[in-house]
């Protein structure tokens, strides 16, 4: 019931392409939902996070779906840059910020 | 700027040896974390802690153990290395925001061998 289930396990995208990390999870209980981003060699950072009381949010390229009653949310990445290339981790949490992550996307963003 | 300090970037170990792996922060959060990272496993939570001496088990804290006595210090604790804890591991600290953001450290990449 705690896991976060990611998938594509890695991701190859053409530039200026888009690109969708998918993340399902099983207990309806946690009530926040964060992406993380992570370059080599420095921990992850926060990219953009939904709460379940909307569908949708957007910040510049990217954007979190958020499906409730299919306990799903994904990350779609508009015109992908090769600056975007990193490892992707979606997550999900309730109270304390105890987060449970997810398996984790290796992005790679061609030229 | 938050800053989360992990003191060793790299170590490698022998089997049976005891490990520290510290991390410091600057911000006087209450809650910091210890996560581990493996490929195609994500982050696992090992240990958490809320308060100064107050410390609760994770999802995969066998094999380890953390101290925490200074509210700015939080360090994990391999008592007796063995070769599957060869992993990347992470400190975290929350932000007290309500959207789940942490602020990791660069992270300590242990070898045991």
């Amino acid at each position: 019931q705690q896991q976060v289930k990611q998938s594509p396990q890695s991701l190859i995208v053409q530039k200026g392409g888009i690109s969708i990390i998918n993340c399902a999870y099983e207990n309806t209980a946690f009530d926040y939902f964060p992406w993380y981003q992570q370059f080599p060699g420095k921990g992850p950072a926060l990219l953009i996070a939904i709460r379940p009381d909307v569908s949708e949010k957007k910040e510049g390229r990217f954007t979190i779906s958020f499906n409730k009653s299919a306990k799903q949310f994904s990350l779609h990445i508009m015109d992908s840059q090769p600056g975007d290339s990193a490892t992707y981790f979606c997550a999900a949490g309730s109270g304390a910020q105890k987060l449970v992550f997810g398996q984790g996307t290796r992005l790679t963003i061609n030229p | 700027d938050v800053k989360v300090t992990q003191s060793s970037r790299y170590l490698v170990k022998r089997t049976g040896e005891k490990v520290f792996l510290e991390c410091v922060q600057d911000m006087d959060h209450e809650n910091m974390f210890w996560y581990r990272q493996d490929p195609g496993l994500g982050l696992r939570l090992i240990y958490f802690s809320y308060d100064v001496k107050m410390k609760e088990k994770g999802d995969i804290p066998e094999g380890y153990s953390v101290s925490r006595e200074k509210k700015e210090r939080f360090s994990l604790i391999l008592e007796s290395a063995s070769t599957n804890q060869t992993s990347m591991y992470l400190c975290a600290i929350n932000s007290g925001s309500n959207t789940g953001e942490l602020f990791f450290g660069e992270g300590s990449r242990l070898t045991v061998l």
